[in-house]
């Protein structure tokens, strides 16, 4: 039973323009939700948080979104950069310090 | 600043084989530790976490099994690998907030 699910294994967005990764989640106790990127072979590392007393966090040209009644939150990336083509990965935790995963959205940004 | 490490960085190993993977964290005191694994299509999947020197907590029942004798190490090992231990296998860090930081990684072929 997958409780943190990204649906769409892939994306492809042309540079300059808006990346939207998004999260659905089925735990209502969730109340901490975080993204992480991930290039191969190397660990993944922190983008951005937010937490569920807010609808929005902004840090730089990467906004989350977090909507609790339907228990969805989105990256958005813009502009995105081809730098930006990495394997985008959603979390949430109910508890202090774990977390649960999704399985991941391979974002191409095409030059 | 804080640091992570773990090693070996890639590892090929034979089926029945033992395991030590090792990881580090440096610049703080007391951290959380987790051992993740990534495997082809399935997310980052939590293995094993820890709080203190000595105590584990396992997520996931399988083969494998984890230490921590000091502070700031954590070790995943397996005294007989199975062929569906290869992967990317992670450690983290975290202190009370929710974010957990990544090492580099390792990747563990078993043949």
């Amino acid at each position: 039973d997958q409780q943190v699910k990204q649906n769409s294994p892939s994306l492809s967005v042309q540079e300059g323009r808006i990346s939207i990764l998004n999260c659905d989640y089925t735990n209502s106790m969730f109340d901490y939700f975080l993204w992480y990127k991930k290039y191969p072979a190397e660990g993944p590392t922190f983008l951005i948080s937010i937490s569920s007393i807010k609808d929005k966090n902004e840090d730089g040209r990467f906004t989350v979104f977090l909507n609790k009644s339907a228990k969805h939150l989105s990256l958005h990336i813009v502009p995105s950069q081809p730098g930006d083509s990495a394997v985008y990965f959603c979390a949430a935790s109910a508890l202090r310090d774990q977390l649960t995963f999704g399985k991941g959205t391979k974002l191409s940004v095409i030059p | 600043s804080q640091t992570i490490h773990q090693w070996p960085a890639t590892l090929v190993q034979p089926v029945g084989s033992p395991l030590s993977l090792e990881c580090t964290v440096e610049g703080t005191s007391n951290p959380n530790l987790y051992w993740y694994r990534q495997a082809a299509g399935r997310g980052l999947q939590l293995l094993f976490y820890s709080v203190g020197i000595g105590q584990i907590s396992s997520e996931v029942p399988q083969n494998l099994s984890a230490s921590r004798p000091q502070d700031r190490q954590f070790i995943l090992s397996s005294k007989k690998l199975l062929l569906s231990d290869s992967g990317f296998y992670l450690c983290a860090w975290s202190v009370v907030e929710e974010t957990q930081y990544f090492g580099p990684g390792t990747r563990l072929l078993v043949l």
